[in-house]
């Protein structure tokens, strides 16, 4: 069965630092990777997403993400934050062929003080 | 405009009572999914549904039950079964074997 670990679950940085959000995943089989975001009493939005090709991903609003298959990891990456970028992150994993059932990891909360 | 909406975004329900959460989505989708999100612990599946008249239980089914009569609509109903049913609670919805998942903006419940 598959599985997904985020390393940490709260991240505070100053505004303009460069940000990691870890996400480590287990599985036997091939998997499609996720990163979605989550602001105070919303729903979750898909941030980006890794189905096959470049392992590197760019979502709209400047977050990367790398698909490292040895090391079983998909880190999400911004080199300047905005403190409009304060939510919950969480990553996601489908394994391939699963009938699109995702598990979640517990999520990270990333707060941008001035 | 298309998405998924949830209805009510509040509710409140005595112990004891059967309460049903709402989840419409117009965009076509095939699969739709409930959630139960409580702090620190993610998301977790409760039951999911890939096509009308078929629903399949999630890891957190218990306590819990769904319908799929309609393509654009799939309530859930919390019953007096479940023990914490105070969290919130999430609906999305995917085309089939696209594998990514579209969500709408959430129910809280509280017990009171």
């Amino acid at each position: 069965a598959q599985s997904v670990t985020q390393l940490d679950s709260q991240v505070p940085v100053f505004e303009e630092a460069p940000v990691e959000l870890r996400c480590n995943y287990s599985s036997s089989v091939s998997v499609y990777l996720f990163w979605y975001v989550q602001y105070p009493n919303q729903g979750l939005q898909l941030l980006l997403k890794y189905l096959s090709g470049s392992t590197l991903v760019e979502s709209i609003n400047g977050f990367e993400a790398e698909f490292n298959k040895s090391q079983t990891s998909f880190h999400l990456r911004k080199p300047s934050v905005h403190i409009s970028d304060t939510a919950e992150y969480f990553c996601a994993v489908s394994e391939v062929r699963s009938g699109s059932r995702l598990t979640f990891g517990e999520g990270t909360q990333l707060t941008v003080n001035p | 405009d298309g998405g998924i909406t949830q209805s009510p975004k509040y509710l409140f329900r005595k112990e004891g009572q059967n309460v049903t959460l709402s989840c419409e989505q117009n965009l076509n989708h095939d699969a739709m999914y409930w959630y139960r999100q409580d702090p620190g612990q993610g998301l977790r599946l409760i039951y999911y549904s890939q096509i009308v008249n078929d629903f399949q239980k999630g890891d957190i089914a218990e306590g819990y039950s769904v319908s799929r009569e309609k393509k654009e609509s799939f309530p859930l109903t919390v019953t007096s079964a479940q023990k914490n049913p105070t969290a919130f609670y999430l609906c999305a919805s995917s085309f089939q074997g696209t594998y990514t998942q579209y969500f709408g903006p959430g129910t809280r419940l509280t017990v009171l």
